[in-house]
């Protein structure tokens, strides 16, 4: 039974670029939680998907936005890439309602923006 | 203030030494979470905690919902065990299951 899983592994983008990051959830998990960690920092909540809708978000700007699909894999997509968006991107799934909403992790996506 | 506080930042001891790593919050919350997270990136859960206390091997997490505060201890560690340790906690009034993290304790076990 594989985990959460993403891809890429690494990137390398250009200011103003745009990126998507890809994540699939662990088998039988429903949910996808998105998060940013900026190097030395803990992770901070970008946003959540459930039954393909954005259901929470954290305190980032538009350019940040995600999708899930019918197979509950999820995309988070960067608009006008910045430098201070160079961080390492991280993935969660979980069971919308499940016991105590445990949170896999996947290994994420580190992100560099030159 | 961040919601959720970690101590220390940063931690070096000797192998075979008795580990705490401390964390406050300012919320109420619906669980509290230990990760441990590897260079590299990946994150692996350690514990959930509601109340009370777990062990599992040589780690031991307690909490103590009226004080707000949970501390993780390692027993007899090794260098095996440095990693960056994070606390994070669901907090109730946002509800769902939006994790808010504290910042990591970074320990490394010499031998």
């Amino acid at each position: 039974d594989a985990g959460v899983t993403q891809s890429p592994t690494h990137l390398i983008k250009t200011r103003g670029q745009q990126v998507t990051l890809r994540c699939s959830p662990k088998s039988g998990h429903d949910t996808v939680s998105w998060y940013q960690q900026a190097l030395g920092q803990g992770p901070q909540f970008i946003f959540q998907y459930y039954e393909e809708e954005e259901r929470q978000r954290g305190n980032f700007p538009d350019r940040f936005s995600g999708h899930q699909f019918p197979n509950y894999s999820s995309e988070l997509n960067v608009n006008a890439l910045l430098l201070g968006d160079s961080a390492l991107y991280l993935c969660a799934s979980s069971l919308f309602g499940g016991p105590a909403y445990e949170q896999y992790f996947g290994p994420g996506t580190r992100l560099t923006v030159t | 203030k961040n919601e959720v506080e970690q101590s220390p930042q940063n931690l070096t001891a000797q192998e075979g030494e008795f580990i705490t790593i401390n964390c406050s919050y300012s919320v109420g919350i619906s669980a509290l979470h230990w990760l441990q997270q590897h260079p590299g990136g990946g994150i692996v859960s350690l514990f959930m905690l509601s109340s009370g206390k777990k062990k599992h091997g040589r780690l031991i997490a307690t909490i103590n919902i009226q004080e707000k505060h949970s501390s993780l201890h390692i027993t007899a560690s090794h260098p095996r065990d440095s990693a960056v340790y994070i606390c994070a906690v669901r907090p109730l009034i946002q509800g769902a299951q939006k994790l808010v993290f504290g910042q990591g304790t970074r320990l490394t076990i010499n031998p």
